[in-house]
């Protein structure tokens, strides 16, 4: 059974910081790992989607990282910007067609 | 063009009434998956469409939940004889496939069961 750990489970660092959050999983047959985010009362917007084929994907100051075989993915945050507190989640889609959350990692970053 | 649509956004219900959520996915999306949050933690997968057709639904947590899809686009979940234990963000999602594609989230329909 597919399982998700994120770590830290929160943060919270000084504006202008590059800050990494992680995400584990314990099967590595994936189709594909997404990165959300999660601001308070609302839902999910995808950040970035890395296929089973790649190793990383970047948009703007977001960089994500998929080592398939150690069942890991990074999300780095150069920059970071009190705007960015949000929860982070990563999921990763098996041979099934659901999403497997991680419990997210809430971060704040301080003015 | 138009994202995920999910209403009511906020319910209060009383333990015991029946309650129903709204999905309205993206138009042209095949599939079409709910997911419960418990605050503090990740959504977890209830169901799946693929266009009408209910094709997994081992993830509701009891014979009080049902999901319809009848025409292949708009979705209801329904939960009946509401317990505190629902009280949860009820998120819909769809994507133009299934397999590798992109799955696009709605804002979610936060249900406090009194």
């Amino acid at each position: 059974k597919q399982e998700v750990t994120q770590i830290p489970a929160a943060l919270s660092v000084p504006e202008g910081e590059n800050l990494v959050l992680n995400c584990s999983f314990t099967d590595s047959a994936i189709y594909n790992l997404q990165w959300f985010r999660q601001d308070p009362g609302k839902g999910l917007t995808s950040l970035l989607l890395i296929q089973s084929s790649q190793r990383e994907q970047t948009s703007g100051r977001l960089n994500a990282s998929l080592d398939k075989s150690s069942g890991r993915s990074t999300l780095y945050i150069a920059a970071s910007q009190p705007g960015d507190s949000a929860t982070y989640l990563c999921a990763v889609k098996g041979s099934s067609y659901k999403l497997i959350f991680g419990s997210g990692t809430r971060l704040l970053v301080r003015p | 063009g138009a994202g995920v649509s999910q209403s009511p956004r906020y319910k209060v219900a009383k333990r015991g009434q029946d309650v129903a959520l709204r999905c309205d996915p993206i138009s042209g999306h095949v599939s079409l998956f709910w997911y419960q949050q418990a605050l503090g933690q990740g959504p977890e997968f209830l169901t799946y469409f693929q266009n009408e057709a209910q094709l997994d639904k081992s993830g509701l947590p009891s014979d009080r939940f049902f999901a319809e899809r009848p025409e292949g686009s708009v979705s209801t979940l329904k939960i009946q004889r509401t317990q505190q234990e629902d009280s949860a963000v009820y998120l819909c999602a769809s994507s133009l496939e299934s397999g590798s594609y992109e799955q696009y989230f709605g804002p979610g329909t936060r249900l406090t069961v009194t």
